[in-house]
């Protein structure tokens, strides 16, 4: 069964600190996701990749950098961590057509203190 | 400005009643799909139907497509309290491998 893994699952950090938001996929899917969650704005796009070694901007991308360093895993990095940053933070993985479906994983709970 | 957007913010009914959530969109598309996102948990997809598709089900669900108005319709009949979820709509713009997400629906049901 397809599977998405995220850690951590819960998260505090300090304004200015580094963050990283690891996720791991085993349904060998080449596009990977990663979005926010905030009450009234759905899920927002923030980076996505087309497979290892890709990375590319999404809807919100700016304060926020990605990796993609295999097949499997792709990781959402805030380098200067701020408070407009606390959100729940969603990753998933998809076939590489048009409209294709998207799996996700259970989230990580971000507070930045 | 959203892509798609479902219709209302949330929806109450008692077990065994139906509901319909709504949903429009803006662009040309590949395919809609339905997401419910329970409590504390990821977005999991219900139902994909594809443009050239007018209606598709799954189980109790069924959903609608009509291109023409730019909208689609998630019905769901014999509620139970473990429907109980926020209910997106999602769609792509034709080709692209992005989906834009509405803000969804709180759909309630009362024992």
């Amino acid at each position: 069964e397809a599977a998405v893994t995220q850690s951590p699952r819960n998260k505090v950090a300090v304004t200015g600190g580094k963050v990283t938001l690891s996720c791991n996929q085993t349904n060998n899917h080449n596009n990977m996701y990663w979005y926010r969650q905030d009450t009234g704005h759905g899920l927002r796009l923030i980076h996505y990749s087309y497979g290892a070694g890709s990375t590319e901007k999404g809807d919100i991308p700016d304060g926020y950098k990605a990796s993609r360093p295999s097949q499997e895993n792709f990781s959402l990095i805030l380098e200067l961590a701020t408070p407009s940053q606390t959100s729940v933070y969603f990753c998933a993985s998809g076939d590489d057509w048009g409209g294709a479906e998207q799996y996700f994983g259970p989230g990580t709970r971000l507070t930045v203190l | 400005s959203q892509l798609a957007e479902e219709n209302s913010w949330a929806l109450s009914v008692h077990e065994g009643e139906s509901v319909t959530v709504n949903c429009s969109y803006k662009t040309s598309i590949t395919a809609l799909q339905w997401y419910r996102q329970k409590s504390g948990k990821g977005p999991a997809q219900l139902i994909l139907i594809r443009s050239n598709e007018r209606e598709k089900r799954n189980g109790r669900l069924r959903a609608t497509l009509d291109t023409s108005s730019q909208s689609s319709s998630l019905s769901i009949t014999a509620t139970r309290c473990e429907d109980t979820a926020v209910y997106f709509c999602a769609t792509d713009e034709s080709g692209s491998w992005q989906l834009i997400f509405g803000s969804g629906t709180q759909l309630t049901v009362m024992p």
